[in-house]
This record gives C-alpha cells, sequence and structure tokens, in this order.
C-alpha cells in the first residue's frame, strides 16, 4: 500500500463548525489531491497540490480551502460546514502523471 | 471538458458468470484510462491501465481494452468470483500535464455464490 494516512477516520460534526482533514504521505510525492464520494457522482475533485504552496481548485471547490506547507502534509479544511458536505472523502497521491493512490478515506457527517 | 459515461449499476451475478462493465469516454488528445476498485470500507486501488490506443490492460483476470474509435474502455472478465464483489469506478486522465483524474459514478457489483 502506497504510504497514506487520512485523519480522522470517521467524524460527526455540527452544522456551521470548522473542520479540518489532514493527508499525510510518506511517499515524497509531488502531487496531493482531495476527492469526495457521493453517490451517484463517483469522484469529485475538490483542490489538489503540485508543491508545497502550490494548490490549485477542482470542480467542487466551494466552501472547501487546502494548505500545504510541508511536501508530506496537505490540508483541507472545511470553513463553515454544511449537511452538503456530508460524504467521504479521499485523499490521493501521485509522483506525476495521472496515476494516483488513494488513502482510506474520511467519513464526515455534519449534523 | 473531459467526462466519463460508465454502465450503470447495481450489477448481480452468479459465480462463474462473465463480467463486462461499459465505460465510455469524452476527452481532447489522448488520455490515460483506468479502472480503479473499491473493496467494502476502503480506499480506491488501481486495477489495470492503458496509456494509449489500442493498449490492453489487465490485472487479476480482469481486461480492458483502449479504443479510440468507439472511445471506449470497457472492464470484462471471463469468470467472476465472490471476492469481485466490489465497486468499479473507470477514470481518465490528461497526459497534458495537468495530473488531474476524471471520474466515472461507478458501478456497485455482487456476486452471489
Amino acid at each position: 500500500d502506497a504510504g497514506i494516512t487520512q485523519s480522522p477516520r470517521h467524524k460527526v460534526t455540527e452544522t456551521g463548525t470548522p473542520v479540518t482533514l489532514r493527508c499525510h504521505q510518506t511517499e515524497n510525492h509531488r502531487y496531493m489531491y482531495w476527492y469526495r464520494q457521493d453517490p451517484g457522482h463517483g469522484l469529485r475533485l475538490i483542490h489538489y497540490s503540485y508543491g508545497v504552496k502550490d494548490t490549485d481548485k477542482g470542480e467542487v471547490s466551494d466552501g472547501y480551502s487546502v494548505s500545504r506547507s510541508k511536501t508530506e502534509d496537505f490540508l483541507l479544511t472545511l470553513e463553515s460546514a454544511t449537511s452538503s458536505q456530508t460524504s467521504v472523502y479521499f485523499c490521493a497521491i501521485s509522483p506525476g502523471g495521472p496515476e494516483a493512490f488513494f488513502g482510506q478515506g474520511t467519513r464526515l457527517t455534519v449534523v | 471538458g473531459d467526462s466519463v459515461t460508465q454502465m450503470e449499476g447495481p450489477v448481480t451475478l452468479s459465480e462463474e458468470a462473465f463480467l463486462t462493465i461499459n465505460c465510455t469516454y469524452t476527452a481532447t488528445g489522448y488520455p490515460s484510462l483506468f479502472w480503479y476498485v473499491q473493496y467494502p470500507g476502503e480506499g480506491l486501488q488501481l486495477l489495470l491501465k492503458a496509456t494509449k490506443a489500442d493498449d490492453k490492460g489487465s490485472n487479476k483476470g480482469f481486461e480492458a481494452t483502449y479504443r479510440k474509435e468507439t472511445t471506449s474502455f470497457h472492464l470484462e472478465k471471463g469468470s467472476v468470483q465472490v471476492s469481485d464483489s466490489a465497486v468499479y469506478f473507470c477514470a481518465l486522465g490528461s497526459n497534458f500535464g495537468n495530473e488531474k483524474l476524471t471520474f466515472g459514478t461507478g458501478t456497485r457489483l455482487t456476486i452471489i455464490p
């Protein structure tokens, strides 16, 4: 398995609270991604990073921000969680090229 | 933009049956194509890939051929097992440096003994 750790694995939070999900890699890969998985939508890209402090938006970035201060860590923040952000969140990494390796996922429930 | 259309599920088959999951794509240029598999409670794992037209990816008895003329990458397996029960995702990735994957909606496969 690729060295990717997501934390927490499960979280329940209240509407309006900030939430931060962490992705940690031990592979020293340049690219890191955050996807969300929802029934009927497959996986959709939220944000991605192509290097330390270099990030860009994906197709569903509204309500989310990211930071990457070290190669190994990529943080996803929900500034003010809403029920529509209830989902399973996956981190992925890649050394380059489109093939990616995925973490185990974080199940987030916003109540 | 890029898109992937995947066979709707769920799909239920008996053990040892033949499996086909259809996948077609729309993309500019010449993308790489992938099948990922997600077992219950786990993340996605790369099952197979093809990087250019007419390439055949294969792994664990699964195969898919990159058909540029029909923009397709159908997943096949000759004899499925209960352990193949999972969700299967078709995906494409641009080779123009944006390093991102576009996924289909996923097909849930259940194999019954």
